[in-house]
Order: C-alpha cells, then sequence, then structure tokens
C-alpha cells in the first residue's frame, strides 16, 4: 500500500542531544513537509523542499535541519538549539511542486517527541 | 495575511445531536479548501476538499460547503466513532507556499 511511513512514533531527547525523526514516501511525490502540532495551535511548517536536494524553510525553522538526498525521504533533525521541542511532528507530501498546487497533503502517522 | 479560523475550540454533542463545525479563511485567490479528520496520536487523515464558493460535498453524515469568506462541516446525526479533531486548511498566497492551517474543533459525541 503507498503511504507515508514516520518512525519512531514515540522519541526522547535528552539535554544537548540531536535527534532524526525519519520520514520515508513510496508515493513518487514531489513535494514533502514538515510540521510541528502543539495542543491547541494549528499546524506550523518547519520546512519543506519541492524536490531532491532543495528545501526551504517554513515558519518555524530554527533549531531544526533537514536533508532530501532522495525523492523517497526527508528526514527532520531537531537540534539542542531548539529549546522547546516537545511536540507532535508530522510528516506529508503532494504530488506537485507547491507554487502551483491545488491539492491535498498526504500526512504520515507522526512522530512525539519529548524531553527528558 | 493569510488565515485560518475554525470555531468553537471543542464542540460535545449526544449522540444523533446535529451541528456545524465553521472555518472563516482569508487568502487571495483561494487555491482549494481542505478538511481533515485527526483522531489523537495519529496524522490528519483526508476528508473533503472544496474549490470554489458554492460547492459542496457529502460522505456518509458530514457535509462540507464553502462560501467566499468561510467554510461548514455539517454533521448530521453524530455517533461516538465521529469523536476527533476536525482541521481546516488552506494554500497560502503571495507566494509562500504552504498549506495554512485552523487550530481544530474537538468534537466530543457521547451516547
Amino acid at each position: 500500500d503507498g503511504g507515508i511511513t514516520q518512525s519512531p512514533k514515540y522519541l526522547f531527547r535528552k539535554e544537548g542531544q540531536n535527534v532524526t525523526l525519519s520520514c520515508e514516501q513510496n508515493l513518487n511525490h514531489d513535494a514533502m513537509y514538515w510540521y510541528r502540532q502543539d495542543p491547541g495551535q494549528g499546524l506550523r511548517l518547519i520546512y519543506y523542499s519541492q524536490i531532491v536536494n532543495d528545501f526551504q524553510k517554513g515558519d518555524i525553522a530554527e533549531g531544526y535541519s533537514v536533508s532530501r538526498e532522495k525523492k523517497e525521504s526527508f528526514p527532520l533533525t531537531v537540534t539542542s538549539a531548539q529549546k522547546n521541542p516537545t511536540a507532535f511532528y508530522l510528516c506529508a507530501s503532494t504530488s506537485r511542486r507547491v507554487s502551483t498546487t491545488n491539492e491535498k497533503l498526504f500526512f504520515g502517522s507522526g512522530t512525539q517527541l519529548s524531553v527528558l | 495575511e493569510d488565515q485560518v479560523t475554525q470555531s468553537p475550540e471543542a464542540l460535545r454533542l449526544q449522540e444523533g445531536e446535529s451541528s456545524s463545525l465553521n472555518c472563516s479563511y482569508t487568502v487571495s485567490g483561494l487555491r482549494g479548501l481542505f478538511w481533515y479528520r485527526q483522531d489523537p496520536g495519529k496524522g490528519p487523515e483526508f476528508l473533503f476538499t472544496l474549490y470554489s464558493a458554492g460547492e459542496e460535498k457529502e460522505k456518509e453524515r458530514l457535509k462540507a460547503t464553502l462560501t467566499k469568506k468561510e467554510s461548514f462541516l455539517h454533521i448530521t446525526a453524530p455517533k461516538p466513532e465521529d469523536s476527533a479533531t476536525y482541521l481546516c486548511a488552506v494554500w497560502g498566497s503571495g507566494g509562500y507556499n504552504k498549506l495554512i492551517f485552523g487550530a481544530g474543533t474537538r468534537l466530543a459525541v457521547h451516547p
């Protein structure tokens, strides 16, 4: 079945540690996104990528980094510079490049990151 | 500034008690308004896309409608399994390409 796989489902970060969240899709989609979700708030965009080896910052990119070495994969690293990382992280994708799309996003099942 | 506002924040219904959720939006050149359902600890699940004022979409007990300024998600005779958070989103304008989400409405349907 086609879809987006996020792992792990739960992740714990220690002080000063970098952690990486995995996102893999087999939908052959061009564009991929990372959103952060906090209780009572809308989803906020961290980074997005329209093509391999290219990505753009979203609204809250500070303390995060990404890579897009393969079309199928868009991992997110939460660095030690992100002082409030506890949140639910969602990866999403869509088939067209974002500048022209009017299509929906497909979402993964999410990763809950907590600080120890 | 592009914006999506959902109301109410939370809604409690008795099973069978119909109601509506509201999504107000401000964006230049609507490229689609999307409704998603999200269960706790899971990713959003797509429900509907609406593209132009007057458009309506239905799925089981849910019906989504669109005007030039807002969208409604009507829930007819809800069941406990309809309990979830419902999210509304629009594509942003002005070259900043992101799907802008409202904060959602938490719906609880009690037997």
